[in-house]
């Protein structure tokens, strides 16, 4: 497809649990952004990709969260041990080199009961 | 640090002209931009300014004072469709990167 995609659409898992969050950017993106949006609030940046290494993993909230990218393309967010203020929409933008626009996918809702 | 600041509602008619307002506080500065969200839909690029003045996009114009650390977004001949989230995004000066610190967004009603 042309656009940001991201799997699952939504998640519900049980505290403790671990997730896994998909994003496949725009073909030929180089940067990549990971941000967490809760109920009624605005973007957290949580972490950058760009081409494979991250380097800006400020927003990340605990070591329980991780990411990694590969061949450049498709990221993968791992939240471990889940907590109910995990609870968010999480959103990925990928973005073209030169260019500021953000091209952001249609996001993860989870839910940790 | 970053912090933005802009209105958390605004409500309109239909046909009207809406100003939303953003001010925000920066170690750095490159540039500011505005994304529209729909309920429940990702956010989409509106517009970036970089130097000061207007940006005019259709319907859609985005104002930027460096000097006052401020900026607009405004919408004219309002439609129901323009019912959004609007939210104001700085990208720092020290951030090759591109992150962007969001604001925590207006929320726009239009009313016929």
């Amino acid at each position: 497809g042309a656009g940001v995609s991201q799997s699952p659409s939504n998640k519900v898992t049980e505290k403790g649990k671990d997730v896994e969050l998909r994003c496949d950017p725009i073909s030929g993106h180089t940067a990549l952004y990971w941000y967490r949006q809760s109920l009624g609030q605005g973007l957290e940046f949580l972490i950058y990709f760009q081409g494979n290494s991250a380097p800006d993993k400020s927003g990340l909230p605990s070591d329980r969260f991780s990411a990694e990218r590969t061949g450049g393309s498709v990221s993968t967010l791992t939240i471990q041990r889940t907590q109910q203020e995990d609870s968010a929409v999480y959103l990925c933008a990928s973005r073209a080199r030169g260019v500021d626009e953000q091209f952001f996918g249609p996001g993860t809702r989870l839910t940790v009961l | 640090g970053q912090s933005l600041e802009q209105p958390s509602e605004v409500t309109a008619v239909e046909g009207a002209i809406v100003q939303i307002n953003c001010t925000y506080q920066t170690s750095g500065f490159y540039g500011l931009s505005w994304y529209q969200q729909h309920d429940g839909g990702a956010p989409t690029f509106l517009s970036y300014n970089a130097l000061d003045g207007l940006e005019e996009t259709g319907r859609f114009s985005s104002f930027l004072s460096r000097s006052d650390s401020y900026g607009y977004l405004l919408l004219q001949e309002l439609q129901m469709k323009d019912s959004a989230s609007y939210f104001c995004a700085v990208r720092d000066k020290d951030n090759q990167g591109g992150k962007l610190i969001f604001g925590q967004g207006t929320e726009l009603s239009v009313k016929p």
